[in-house]
């Protein structure tokens, strides 16, 4: 398995526009995660689908922030309009059911200008 | 989940043992302790994980205390490729693996 892969892996914008990131979580997992990491705030959880379903995206910072998981193989995190503050590396997440591990893929590193 | 504390740095040399600590003294009975890495600039990556046995994979062995209030994650052998931040986390788990990341511990192995 190719494992959990993002794209694009750099995206630079400027202030106003619209950014999609995109994700393909393991093929069989039925979690998916969006992770953002910042010097200032760490790794922080934005949201979490189960079985396609939003189940909880109370981490999610405003609502120029949305996610969607159209089916199970595809994930979009959609920031519009962009901002500066929103500059960090966006990773995606996906795992099978309970305590079943984790596995990230390489991040997308946002820069709005 | 459990509040987790861990040391924000610590070295070690090469070929020598790392044993990193965690301390989550309101760990509840069927909460587990999870390791993951972070190499920089990379996504984090699991390591191991545990209840109340101690586990031994791969990667590293995973020493939790009787009462379960801390825990010590072992590297035995450290290479300079084991550098990377450590995080311990206190987890339920149950229908879902929504895990949250605290500042962890940056381990540097020296040469």
């Amino acid at each position: 398995d190719a494992g959990v892969i993002q794209s694009p892996r750099h995206e630079v914008t400027e202030m106003g526009q619209e950014v999609t990131l995109r994700c393909k979580p393991i093929s069989g997992h039925n979690s998916l995660f969006w992770y953002r990491q910042t010097m200032m705030r760490g790794l922080e959880l934005l949201i979490y689908f189960n079985n396609n379903v939003p189940i909880d995206d109370s981490g999610m910072p405003e609502d120029r922030f949305s996610a969607k998981m159209p089916n199970a193989s595809f994930s979009t995190l959609k920031i519009q309009p962009s901002e500066p503050r929103d500059s960090a590396v966006y990773f995606c997440a996906s795992s099978g059911t309970g305590r079943e591990k984790l596995f990230f893929g390489s991040g997308t590193q946002l820069s709005v200008l | 989940d459990a509040k987790t504390t861990q040391p924000p740095s610590m070295d070690c040399a090469e070929g020598r043992a790392a044993n990193l600590p965690c301390n989550h003294s309101t760990i509840s009975g069927n909460e587990y302790v999870y390791w993951y890495r972070q190499i920089h600039s990379q996504g984090p990556q699991y390591i191991i994980h545990g209840l109340k046995n101690n586990e031994t994979n791969e990667m590293a062995s995973l020493i939790i205390t009787e009462d379960r209030k801390s825990s010590t994650l072992i590297l035995p052998h450290a290479t300079l490729r084991d550098t990377a931040v450590y995080y311990c986390i206190a987890h339920y788990g149950g229908a879902t693996n929504k895990l949250i990341f605290g500042t962890g511990t940056l381990l540097a192995v020296q040469p």
